[in-house]
């Protein structure tokens, strides 16, 4: 059971370049999220997608795009990278809440990160 | 919009003594989350907060929620260097049953150092 799994784990693009995110999860989870953190702060919330086909954005989704076309994948797009995208990327996933029992359906799993710096 | 406030942001602890971080937020919730973040790692799951007086406690660590008070504290008790790392609270806007779909808010995040 790989949990989340997030490729690459570093990468260095150079202003206005596009690249794209993978994030996968093999335990069937409808709920998927994509945050970033800058450093020295919390995460904030790009995109999520409350299954295939269904994306909304979230806090911060301004140079970014997403698709959700299986359970699986989740990958996130940088078009035009902008240095204000250098950043650390975390995928997430998990059940959504009250579909299973208490304990297990409220993790929250989070991928290993991206290093992305953008110069 | 749901802000979610920590303090202190920075702790510096003597090793064997006790100190508690405090996480506030602003709109209702019942869902609050603690993490443990080390350099350059992934987030790691302490605890899930789930209802009004919810308290959990794992070696060290106890955290608690008061859903009334918006309001969540992570106790750490005769505190030792292992636990040196940043710690941040997350909250899911909204009661259990509504529309938020789980997506978390963070605080700041509180860099804890122990030190002998």
């Amino acid at each position: 059971n790989a949990g989340v799994t997030q490729t690459p784990k570093f990468r260095i693009l150079k202003i206005g370049q596009s690249m794209t995110l993978q994030c996968t999860q093999d335990m069937n989870h409808n709920y998927m999220y994509w945050y970033r953190q800058d450093p020295g702060m919390g995460l904030k919330l790009i995109y999520y997608s409350v299954g295939a086909g269904i994306t909304d954005k979230g806090e911060v989704p301004n140079g970014y795009n997403v698709s959700r076309s299986t359970t699986e994948d989740f990958p996130l797009r940088l078009e035009l990278a902008a240095p204000s995208q250098t950043s650390v990327y975390f995928c997430a996933s998990r059940h959504p809440p009250g579909t299973v029992s208490l304990g297990i359906g409220n993790t929250i799993y989070f991928g290993e990160g991206s290093w992305l710096t953008v110069v | 919009e749901l802000k979610v406030e920590q303090n202190p942001l920075f702790l510096s602890m003597q090793e064997g003594k006790n100190y508690t971080i405090y996480c506030n937020y602003s709109t209702t919730s019942d869902r609050l989350y603690w993490y443990r973040q080390d350099p350059g790692k992934s987030l790691e799951s302490l605890f899930v907060l789930l209802s009004n007086g919810a308290v959990k406690q794992e070696g060290r660590l106890m955290a608690s929620l008061d859903t009334k008070a918006r309001l969540s504290t992570l106790h750490i008790t005769a505190a030792v260097h292992d636990l040196s790392a940043t710690y941040f609270c997350a909250v899911v806007g909204g009661l259990a049953g509504g529309t938020s779909y789980g997506k978390l808010t963070f605080g700041q995040g509180t860099i804890l150092t122990v030190h002998p």
